[in-house]
C-alpha cells in the first residue's frame, strides 16, 4: 500500500530561524514529489516538484531535497516569516496509469512566532 | 492565474438532506477532483474526473456521487446527508498529469 508519512505532526519555531519538515514515502512506482503550502482557511498551493532525477530544489526561502534511494524528502525553510505559518503537505505521485494515483501526507503544521 | 472556486464557504445542513457542493475552474482544465480533508487523515480522494461527463471513484466514494455536464464545472453530492459527512470538502484541478493541482478554498460542511 502506498503511503506518505510527514514528521514533525506540528512545530513551534521563532521568527528568524530555520526548520526542517520530513517526508518519506513508500510508493511505487515513483513518479514525483511535491510540497504544498496551505494557508489556514484556504487550499493548498504547489511549492517545488522534486523528479526522481533531481536532489535539491529551490523556490525563494523554501529548499526540497529528495534522496530516491531512501525514499526520503525535507523541505527547508531559511529565515521563516510569520507568513510561514501553514500546514505543508508532501503528495507522491506513482506513475503507473494516467497519473491520479496521488498519495497525500498528513502534513506538518508549522507556526512562526515573533 | 488559476481559480478555482467553491460556491460555499460554510454549509451547515441536518441529517438526510441531500447536499450539492459546486465547483468552477477557469483554465480549461481536464481533470477535476473532490476530497475531503479530515485532522490526523489528511485528503482523501472521493472522485475524479478527467473528461466531462467522465468519472471515476476515488479512495472514499461511499456516500457520494458527482456530476460533471460541462468541463468548467464539477459538483458533488451528498444524495442523504450523515454526521459521518461532517468535513471540509476542497475541489482542485489541474490541466496535465505532473501539473500541479489547483484547490479553492474549500467547503466546510456541518451536517447535525
Amino acid at each position: 500500500k502506498n503511503q506518505v508519512e510527514q514528521s514533525p505532526q506540528s512545530l513551534i519555531i521563532l521568527e528568524g530561524k530555520n526548520c526542517t519538515l520530513q517526508c518519506n514515502y513508500t510508493v511505487s512506482p515513483f513518479s514525483n514529489l511535491r510540497w504544498y503550502k496551505q494557508d489556514t482557511g484556504r487550499g493548498p498551493v504547489s511549492l517545488t516538484i522534486m523528479t526522481f532525477s533531481e536532489n535539491t530544489k529551490s523556490n525563494g526561502r523554501y529548499t526540497a531535497t529528495l534522496d530516491a534511494d531512501t525514499k526520503q524528502s525535507s523541505l527547508h525553510i531559511t529565515a521563516s516569516q510569520l507568513s510561514d505559518s501553514a500546514s505543508y503537505i508532501c503528495v507522491v505521485s506513482a506513475g503507473n496509469n494516467a497519473g491520479n494515483m496521488l498519495t497525500f501526507g498528513g502534513g506538518t503544521r508549522l507556526m512562526v512566532k515573533p | 492565474d488559476v481559480k478555482v472556486t467553491q460556491s460555499s464557504r460554510y454549509l451547515v445542513k441536518r441529517t438526510g438532506e441531500k447536499v450539492f457542493l459546486e465547483c468552477v475552474q477557469d483554465m480549461d482544465h481536464e481533470n477535476m477532483f473532490w476530497y475531503r480533508q479530515d485532522p490526523g487523515l489528511g485528503l482523501r480522494l472521493i472522485y475524479f474526473s478527467y473528461d466531462v461527463k467522465m468519472k471515476e471513484k476515488g479512495d472514499i466514494p461511499e456516500g457520494y456521487s458527482v456530476s460533471r455536464e460541462k468541463k468548467e464545472r464539477f459538483s458533488l453530492i451528498l444524495e442523504s446527508a450523515s454526521t459521518n459527512q461532517t468535513s471540509m470538502y476542497l475541489c482542485a484541478s489541474r490541466s496535465r498529469v505532473r501539473s500541479p493541482l489547483h484547490f479553492g478554498n474549500g467547503t466546510r460542511l456541518t451536517v447535525t
